[in-house]
C-alpha cells in the first residue's frame, strides 16, 4: 500500500514562471491537505481538500496560490509567477475521514516537493 | 486561536541520555495530540498521538501523556540513540477544525 506520493521532490522555477505540484493520497484517502515549511520554520496549513471540493483554504496566500483535487487524478497545487519568497517545501498529506478530534488516526505525510526559485 | 508552543532547539544529548521536549496548547474544546518526526530531508512521520485526557501516546520507545489539566503533551524518551537525531513536531488537531496545527519544531542532535 503506496503512503503519499508527491512528484517532485524537487522543483526548480525562475522568477516569473509557473509551478505545478502534484499529490496523489493514499489509496482509500479522500481527504488532502497542503502544507508549506518556510526555512527554519513549522508547517503551516494552506488548504483542505476532498474530491472536487475546496474545504478550507483559509491559509493560501490570497493570490497567485491555487489547488485542485479531481475527481481522477492527483491534488496539485498551482503557484502561478513564483517569488523568490516562495522557495519552500511543500507538503502534502492525506487521511481517510474528515478531521474529527477523538479519532485515532493521523494525517500521512508525503516526502514533500522542495521549491526554489531562482 | 488554537496554537501550540514548543521549546526551542536545537537539543544536544549525548546517546542513552534521558530525553524531554515540552510542548503546551491553547485551544477551544479538546484536542487531539500528536508527535511527529522528521528526519533530514524527508516529509514528516506520525510517531505518537493521543485523543484524550490522561491518555498516554507510545512508539519506539517514545512517550507522552496528555495532561488537560496543564494542557501539555510533552515528549520523553529514556535513552536517546544517534539515530533519533532529527526535528520534532508536537501538533493539535481541534474540534471543528480542518486542519492540524504545528509547532515550529525542535531539532534533536544526538551525539556518541
Amino acid at each position: 500500500n503506496a503512503g503519499v506520493m508527491q512528484n517532485p521532490r524537487h522543483l526548480v522555477r525562475r522568477r516569473g514562471q509557473e509551478a505545478r505540484l502534484r499529490c496523489s493520497p493514499m489509496k482509500g484517502h479522500s481527504h488532502v491537505y497542503w502544507y508549506r515549511q518556510l526555512p527554519e520554520e513549522g508547517l503551516k496549513f494552506m488548504v483542505y481538500l476532498q474530491k472536487e471540493n475546496i474545504i478550507d483554504e483559509s491559509g493560501m496566500p490570497k493570490e497567485r496560490f491555487s489547488a485542485e483535487f479531481p475527481k481522477e487524478g492527483p491534488s496539485i497545487l498551482r503557484i502561478q509567477q513564483v517569488v523568490r519568497g516562495d522557495s519552500a517545501a511543500y507538503f502534502c498529506a492525506s487521511s481517510p475521514y474528515p478531521p474529527r478530534t477523538g479519532t485515532n488516526y493521523g494525517y500521512t505525510f508525503g516526502s514533500g516537493t522542495r521549491l526554489t526559485v531562482v | 486561536g488554537d496554537s501550540v508552543t514548543q521549546m526551542e532547539g536545537p537539543v544536544t544529548l549525548s546517546e542513552e541520555a534521558f530525553l524531554t521536549i515540552n510542548c503546551t496548547y491553547t485551544a477551544t474544546g479538546y484536542p487531539s495530540l500528536f508527535w511527529y518526526v522528521q528526519y533530514p530531508g524527508e516529509g514528516l512521520q506520525l510517531l505518537l498521538k493521543a485523543t484524550k485526557a490522561d491518555d498516554k501516546g507510545s512508539n519506539k520507545g517514545f512517550e507522552a501523556t496528555y495532561r488537560k489539566e496543564t494542557t501539555s503533551f510533552h515528549l520523553e524518551k529514556g535513552s536517546v540513540q544517534v539515530s533519533d537525531s532529527a526535528v520534532y513536531f508536537c501538533a493539535q488537531l481541534t474540534g471543528g477544525g480542518n486542519k492540524l496545527t504545528f509547532g515550529t519544531g525542535t531539532q534533536l542532535k544526538v551525539e556518541l
